[in-house]
């Protein structure tokens, strides 16, 4: 156990549909970072929230959004899902911003059918 | 995007010879980062080197960063079968904190 806990560990919804998939960071840390990794496009950075504020957004879509809320656990909404939206989502969390290591969940399988 | 590239995409040795992987990244870092992930699981980190830094230890790991040639190296000596995985570097840009993944190096070790 990382510490990090995501949920759900898997997710099979229908093309159009919402999700969302939760994450409690490490006791402690205040920056949570959310990836999705696909075979295609490997490891690529969504989002980064720090204490409850976002920091910095990579390729993250319109369809998707994120926040993290006062006890900084956070939530990654999908909508409109795309079969290229099935991947492995993953939500890392670090002490501080920049300067240490991340420390990863297990990720959430998202299979759009 | 990807920084960081990998090099090679893939190793396979047999268990107690050394795995060595390198990986070449583009712009200025604060640091540099490996991690390691099995099949289809969360990556764990294994080490950090700063950029001020060259070469760093930890247990059966050895990591070399060269700024000047934008490049790093992780060493893993004495291979174990527990160490088949894939393995990323990971750049922190002087530009911002987030990590920047590289499409990293599957390493099997044949008991």
């Amino acid at each position: 156990d990382s510490g990090v806990t995501q949920t759900p560990k898997h997710l099979i919804t229908a093309t159009g549909q919402r999700v969302t998939l939760r994450c409690s960071p490490r006791s402690g840390d205040l920056s949570v970072y959310w990836y999705q990794q696909s075979l295609d496009q490997g490891l690529q950075f969504l989002i980064q929230y720090y204490n409850g504020e976002e920091r910095a957004k990579g390729n993250i879509l319109e369809r998707f959004s994120a926040q993290q809320f006062p006890d900084l656990h956070s939530e990654l909404n999908l909508s409109s899902l795309e079969l290229g939206d099935s991947a492995l989502y993953f939500c890392a969390s670090s002490a501080r911003t920049g300067g240490y290591g991340y420390t990863f969940g297990s990720g959430t399988r998202l299979t759009v059918v | 995007s990807q920084q960081g590239e990998e090099d090679p995409q893939a190793l396979s040795i047999q268990e107690g010879e050394n795995a060595t992987m390198n990986c070449s990244y583009k712009t200025s870092i604060n640091n540099l980062q490996w991690y390691r992930q099995n099949s289809g699981r969360g990556l764990v980190h294994l080490i950090l080197i700063r950029s001020n830094e060259r070469e760093k230890h930890s247990g059966r790991l050895r990591v070399t960063l060269d700024t000047s040639k934008k490049s790093s190296s992780l060493l893993i000596t004495a291979s174990r079968a527990a160490d088949t995985a894939s393995y990323f570097c990971a750049t922190e840009e002087t530009s911002g904190s987030r990590l920047t993944f590289g499409e990293g190096t599957q390493l099997t070790v044949n008991p």
